[in-house]
């Protein structure tokens, strides 16, 4: 089976901007949960989707948005980027209550 | 509030060595306790503990949960230099949805 795939891997965007980041899970997986790593804060759960349903969000602004589709693909959209959104961004897909295996990340930097 | 903590945060030790790392957990509505190998990329997965008491193995590394005092901890035989990486413990809650919570990380340094 094909791994998760996040894309783009690297971006590079200045404040204010929006950035939209994309995630593919596993086939036949329908849970895709978000998290933001930073050196400070370790990896911090931002949200998770299950059949197009936003079912639980972390502690992070409103800025932080994010979406399922149909066939489980999901995406997640900061608005108004700060210097402080930089950040390894992690999407995990799991079977529901079983194991979450991430993807490659995404590496935003925020100039 | 939900709470994972490993210890220690960082740990060099020689080629051959034996380590065990540490971690404790304080959350509500636990499923699961899941052990993450990071090197300078995406967390690959190790183990996920359900059970009290019963060790998981794969080659040199084995790691065991007790639900009763809330701690699991991952052994490291004769480590080698590849096992250098972060080590992340992670809670899997659940309350309806699900998340993962997860420790500050162990950084594992081998040296030759």
């Amino acid at each position: 089976k094909a791994g998760v795939t996040q894309t783009p891997r690297y971006l590079i965007k200045t404040r204010g901007q929006q950035v939209t980041l994309s995630c593919s899970p596993i086939s036949g997986h329908r849970s895709v949960s978000w998290y933001q790593q930073t050196p400070g804060q370790g990896l911090q759960f931002l949200f998770e989707y299950f059949s197009e349903t936003q079912r639980n969000k972390g502690n992070f602004p409103g800025r932080f948005s994010g979406r399922q589709f149909s066939n489980s693909r999901s995406e997640m959209n900061v608005s108004t980027l700060e210097l402080g959104d930089s950040a390894l961004y992690l999407c995990a897909s799991s079977i529901f209550q079983e194991t979450q295996y991430f993807g490659p990340g995404t590496r935003l930097l925020v100039l | 509030e939900d709470k994972v903590v490993q210890s220690p945060l960082s740990l060099v030790v020689h080629e051959g060595d034996t380590v065990t790392l540490n971690c404790s957990y304080e959350v509500t509505n636990f499923r699961s306790l899941l052990w993450y190998k990071q090197e300078k990329k995406a967390p690959t997965f190790l183990f996920m503990l359900t059970s009290s008491g019963i060790e998981k193995k794969s080659g040199r590394l084995s790691s065991i949960l007790d639900k009763k005092e809330l701690f699991s901890i991952l052994n490291i035989t004769a480590t080698q230099t590849g096992d250098s990486a972060v080590y992340l413990c992670a809670v899997l809650v659940i309350q309806g949805a699900q998340k993962l919570v997860f420790g500050q990380g162990t950084r594992l340094t081998i040296n030759p």
